[in-house]
């Protein structure tokens, strides 16, 4: 089983639309999580941390189960430019390495 | 702020030669770098970390020898592929992590794309 696992997609949503994608996490001694978003053949860039309150960033909401050991990323009214990879990325307690998801592959169609 | 320099963005080589790839942390210093490769629809795999002024340290089934990883300064890191082959072609990418910053503080360079024919 991979550590991090995310559905591929790809997702094709309308312009404006709402889209939410998961990630589930099979080590719980993970401490830290984030989303990452890679444009084709471009370095991976970070949208943002996830905390264990959840947390929002504009049109963007992550939210972190760490029960379910799974993370969620909201994107409300989806635009031409939101279409991207998106990388589920976590980090262990006391080590500095990345762990990342396949990604999910967002196209958002006008 | 924080900016790691990747270069070549791409390089094309033949068979049996190799190939040199520098990240440099332009506007700090970055004690460790990460280089990973990932293949086309594939996630990114850790390759290696690499720590200024000591020997690298491998991730499993990564042949230390293949892929060279050199670390002189608190600003450079360079991953040499020797010996390329076809199966080698991939994108690589290397990261360095910047203390000052909030977000974590992880830093990209932009990759280089690696085609050995």
């Amino acid at each position: 089983r991979k550590e991090v696992e995310q559905d591929p997609g790809p997702f094709n949503v309308p312009e404006g639309a709402t889209v939410a994608f998961n990630c589930t996490y099979s080590n719980s001694a993970s401490q830290s999580f984030f989303w990452y978003r890679q444009d084709c053949r471009k370095e991976p860039k970070l949208l943002m941390s996830v905390y264990s309150s959840g947390n929002e960033d504009g049109r963007f909401t992550a939210q972190l189960n760490r029960a379910s050991q799974y993370i969620s990323l909201l994107i409300r009214d989806s635009k031409l430019s939101d279409s991207a990879t998106y990388l589920c990325v976590v980090n262990r307690v006391g080590n500095e390495k990345l762990t990342f998801g396949t990604g999910t592959r967002l196209t958002i169609i006008p | 702020g924080a900016v790691v320099s990747q270069h070549p963005s791409w390089v094309i080589c033949k068979s049996g030669t190799s190939v040199k790839i520098e990240c440099r942390s332009l506007d700090f210093q970055a004690t460790t770098m990460f280089w990973y490769r990932q293949f086309p629809k594939q996630s990114l795999m850790l390759m290696a970390t690499s720590n200024e002024g000591s020997k690298a340290t491998y991730e499993q089934g990564v042949e230390k020898d293949k892929f060279l990883i050199n670390h002189a300064s608190l600003t450079l890191s360079t991953l040499t592929v020797t010996s390329a082959h076809p199966e080698d072609s991939s994108f690589y990418i290397c990261s360095a992590r910047h203390l000052g910053r909030s977000d974590y503080g992880y830093t990209f360079g932009s990759g280089t794309r690696l085609t050995v024919v």
